[in-house]
């Protein structure tokens, strides 16, 4: 996605924690939503933030701040299935726009 | 597991050939969206439908259209294919696109090799 700039990769250890960053530019928001998409897979539904501060899902938080354009998604506990990408996508009414996604490649 | 399924869910075609791919739902949501998926890239918007014959654009729209004649199908045609357009295809629905979360359910994608 043109608007939104997310690291190509990341590594980490298991049982560590990472933190993804999302940088996005769009007139009009109603929306920041994080995915998951494991390699040939279709990608599915992690977390949804539309006013600012933290949302916490178990292992998985998402931050947002409107007013600088940034979210982040936090991995607790990382765990081996969770090598996979995760895309970063904010919603203009009907439309939702992708960042290009962060692979991340946890390692024993 | 949201009700999803596309076909075909493999396909070869040749340049300059006309493709459809359909997209099928159960869960009588609202939304329908087709993407496209590239290597190393994410998810980029084909056209996507608010409701039965409302339609609008996407990022990439060019080269494709789309028809929605039931709320459960969501028709993608390519009406002369070309390489440019092999990809992964990848259909999804939502309830919304307002307030709420109104997240997106994602069939399980039809990979397009256009010779």
């Amino acid at each position: 996605g043109q608007n939104i700039d997310q690291p190509t990769e990341m590594t980490a250890t298991e049982g560590a924690i990472v933190q993804i960053n999302c940088t996005y530019q769009t007139s009009g928001f109603n929306g920041l939503f994080w995915y998951q998409q494991h390699a040939g897979e279709a990608p599915t539904f992690l977390s949804y933030n539309v006013l600012d501060g933290l949302e916490e899902k178990g292992r998985f938080s998402s931050f947002l701040s409107r007013s600088k354009g940034y979210s982040y998604l936090l991995l607790k506990e990382l765990q081996m299935k969770d090598s996979a990408s995760y895309l970063c996508a904010h919603r203009d009414a009907g439309k939702s726009t992708f960042g290009d996604g962060t692979t991340l490649t946890v390692k024993p | 597991d949201a009700g999803i399924t596309q076909s075909p869910r493999h396909k070869v075609t040749e340049t300059g050939t006309p493709v459809t791919l359909r997209c099928h739902q159960t869960e009588n949501h609202r939304y329908m969206y087709w993407y496209r998926q590239d290597p190393g890239h994410g998810l980029r918007l084909i056209h996507y439908s608010y409701g039965v014959k409302d339609t609008d654009k996407g990022e990439v729209s060019d080269g494709y259209s789309v028809s929605r004649s039931k709320t459960e199908d969501f028709l993608l045609t390519l009406e002369s294919a070309t390489s440019s357009q092999t990809s992964v295809y990848f259909c999804a629905i939502s309830e919304g696109a307002g307030t709420g979360t109104n997240e997106q359910y994602f069939g399980p994608g039809t990979r397009l090799t256009v010779t």
